[in-house]
């Protein structure tokens, strides 16, 4: 079964600072790979999305994540955050070759933002 | 071009009573999803539709919980008997093709029971 694991429940970052969130994934072929953010209260936005090719992908709000095969992971990272990125992120993975139909998501980080 | 909608956003039931949740896919999409989210927690699958179809129940409870996707209307996710561990966040996803595509979630319909 695949599964997914963000390692950090909370990240705190100083506005204007970089930012990197880990994921980490097990699956046994080339997975669908997902990041999405949370804002309180909210639905979950698409941030970016890996489908095969180019193993950095680029999405919206700044964001980008590189697939490392031979790591597993899917990490998530900002040149320069904003007070408006404090979320909830949550990595997800889907199996590309059509077996699960739902996404397996993992338990989310929080995002803090320090002025 | 409107997202998915949910409704109610908010519900709240007492023991026992039912609980019935609506979604509205994008247009265009035949395909969707239900996910529940508990506190602290991510989104766990419970169910793949298609248009008058059940694709896949594999993370539904066996008991009180049932979905449809009519040929007209929305989708409909239904908790029958509900008891206090049902109180969750619970989504619904679109998507314009099958097999863990990228999905479009909607705002949610957080299900609290007393």
């Amino acid at each position: 079964a695949q599964s997914v694991t963000q390692p950090d429940i909370h990240i705190t970052v100083s506005e204007g600072a970089s930012l990197e969130l880990r994921c980490n994934y097990s699956y046994g072929a080339t997975p669908y790979l997902f990041w999405y953010v949370q804002s309180p209260g909210q639905g979950l936005q698409l941030l970016l999305k890996y489908f095969s090719g180019d193993t950095l992908v680029q999405g919206i709000k700044g964001f980008e994540a590189e697939f490392k095969r031979s790591q597993s992971s899917f990490n998530l990272r900002k040149p320069s955050v904003h007070w408006s990125d404090a979320a909830e992120y949550f990595c997800a993975v889907g199996e590309a070759g059509g077996g699960a139909d739902g996404l397996t998501f993992g338990k989310g980080t929080h995002l803090i933002i320090q002025p | 071009n409107a997202g998915v909608m949910q409704n109610p956003r908010h519900l709240v039931r007492r023991r026992g009573q039912e609980a019935r949740l609506r979604c509205s896919p994008m247009k265009g999409h035949s395909h969707v999803y239900w996910y529940r989210q508990l506190p602290e927690e991510g989104l766990k699958f419970m169910v793949y539709l298609q248009k008058e179809n059940i694709i896949d129940e594999s993370g539904m409870p066996k008991e009180r919980f049932s979905a449809e996707f009519p040929k007209e209307g929305p989708s409909i996710l239904r908790i029958q008997q509900v008891v206090r561990g049902d109180s969750a966040a619970y989504f619904c996803a679109s998507s314009p093709r099958s097999r863990a595509y990228e999905q479009y979630f909607g705002p949610g319909t957080r299900l609290t029971v007393t």
